[in-house]
């Protein structure tokens, strides 16, 4: 099982700020890293599926970056509203399967 | 609408017992994935299937068995020899092959099982 780290495991943020947390993955074999938003009592739903180093993506106000050298990948999320709290995952592409962090939980306070 | 559906919410067994966990999709997805959620950690690979009549085992198989007869349907049973059944199992699916890793994955409600 790959070691798929995400930090910090849990964060509050007030309503308009903006934050950020990561995901560091192995930085050898890379094929694709994957985030996904879970928000409570529903499906894990994906945000970006990224391939390519130096790559970024961005959806509404969520954007992500990309180090496949270093092995990193970095969520933003701009002016958080309340209806950004979720928990989100990062997993990491290894040969025919996905490996999972365990994901960083983020609350925004109104 | 087309999407995962898995049946039941909430399952309860007694200890000893074997039971199926349902996963039905419609969205001619080739590839479904059997997933397990325990408290602080990350989700866990149990099964995967890339193809019709075809699975291989993910990092934690042992005490799991599965099927893929049908592209729609990849049930996964829960056998007595699973020493802590007690989770939260999801189901997943996605175009193309598993191991292409880049098509994104869509996941079911998932099932809660507890055994008592």
């Amino acid at each position: 099982i790959l070691n798929v780290e995400q930090s910090p495991q849990s964060l509050h943020v007030q309503e308009g700020d903006s934050t950020n947390f990561t995901c560091s993955f192995p930085s050898s074999n890379f094929y694709a890293l994957h985030w996904y938003r879970w928000e409570t009592a529903k499906s894990p739903e994906a945000l970006f599926v990224m391939t390519l180093n130096g790559d970024e993506k961005k959806k509404g106000r969520i954007s992500a970056t990309l180090n496949t050298k270093e092995g990193y990948s970095y969520l933003y999320i701009k002016g958080s509203q309340p209806e950004d709290s979720a928990t989100y995952l990062c997993a990491f592409r290894n040969d025919y399967k996905l490996s999972f962090g365990a994901g960083t939980t983020v609350t925004v306070r109104a | 609408d087309g999407g995962i559906t898995q049946s039941p919410k909430y399952l309860f067994r007694k200890e000893g017992q074997n039971v199926t966990l349902s996963c039905e999709q419609n969205l001619n997805h080739d590839a479904m994935y059997w997933y397990r959620q325990d408290p602080g950690q990350g989700l866990r690979l149990i099964y995967y299937s890339q193809i019709v009549n075809d699975f291989q085992k993910g990092d934690i198989a042992e005490g799991y068995s599965v099927s893929r007869e049908k592209k729609e349907s990849f049930p996964l049973t829960v056998t007595s020899a699973q020493k802590n059944p007690t989770a939260f199992y999801l189901c997943a699916s996605s175009r193309g092959e598993a191991g292409v890793g880049y098509n994104e994955q869509f996941f079911g409600p998932g099932t809660r099982l507890t055994v008592l």
